[in-house]
């Protein structure tokens, strides 16, 4: 059963640099056919896409985020993380690691339970 | 990207059918068979509940089931029960390969 967790600090200070992380268990993140996602939710809101590493470092983002986003993989730790920059109130949400499966038409199958991360001075 | 468009509250009795739309435009919805559905329950993660329009993961019940008309997803409840009174969001790939997510509706069963 695969299952992803994230980790990060849950209280982060405006115009600062938001790092998190999602382990990934019970099966390996160097494959193909998965892409490796961050998904948030703002308070009482709906989801939003924010972009999603593949295996091999391939990259792809919301354009709505500009250039704010960053998502790497090590996939000698099973993990990938997601780097968000120049942070306003506007980006306090729950943050969710997912997996997106090709074979699903590239449906989210597989999520963490989600973080919360509050932007705050 | 603009979200999917979804409205933003159903209701029906215990043992009715429901049905929730989900609207994009021909950038997204209309473009492919690569449209899903989550359930959300309060403070948990997202659930998928449809693949590809109209497939259940296993161990998903059959009283949820997918279709697409144009650029216009619907996901139907049949059998309502106490226990899908949750949040679904449906989304979709789009030709510029992102993801898009709808909006949300609440599902209340009365």
């Amino acid at each position: 059963q695969v299952q992803l967790q994230e980790s990060g600090p849950g209280l982060v200070k405006p115009s600062q640099t938001l790092s998190l992380t999602c382990t990934v268990s019970g099966g390996s993140i160097n494959s193909g056919g998965y892409y490796w996602s961050w998904i948030r939710q703002h308070p009482g809101k709906g989801l939003e896409w924010i972009g999603y590493v593949y295996y091999n470092a391939n990259t792809l983002y919301n354009p709505s985020l500009g250039s704010r986003a960053t998502i790497s993989i090590d996939t000698s730790r099973n993990q990938f993380s997601l780097k968000l920059s120049s942070l306003t109130a506007a980006d306090t949400a729950v943050y969710f690691c997912a997996r997106g499966r090709y074979t699903y038409s590239y449906a989210f199958d597989y999520w963490g339970q989600g973080t919360l991360v509050t932007v705050s001075s | 990207q603009s979200a999917l468009t979804q409205p933003a509250s159903v209701s029906g009795s215990p043992g009715q059918s429901i049905t929730i739309s989900c609207t994009g435009t021909s950038s997204d919805v209309g473009a492919y068979k690569y449209v899903s559905w989550y359930q959300q329950h309060p403070a948990k993660a997202p659930k998928l509940i449809i693949y590809e329009v109209n497939n259940r993961p296993s161990g998903v019940s059959d009283r949820f089931s997918g279709s697409k008309s144009g650029n216009t997803a619907s996901l139907t409840i049949s059998g309502l029960q106490a226990e899908d009174e949750a949040h679904y969001y449906c989304s979709s790939y789009t030709t510029i390969n992102t993801r898009i997510f709808g909006g949300g509706t609440q599902l209340t069963v009365l």
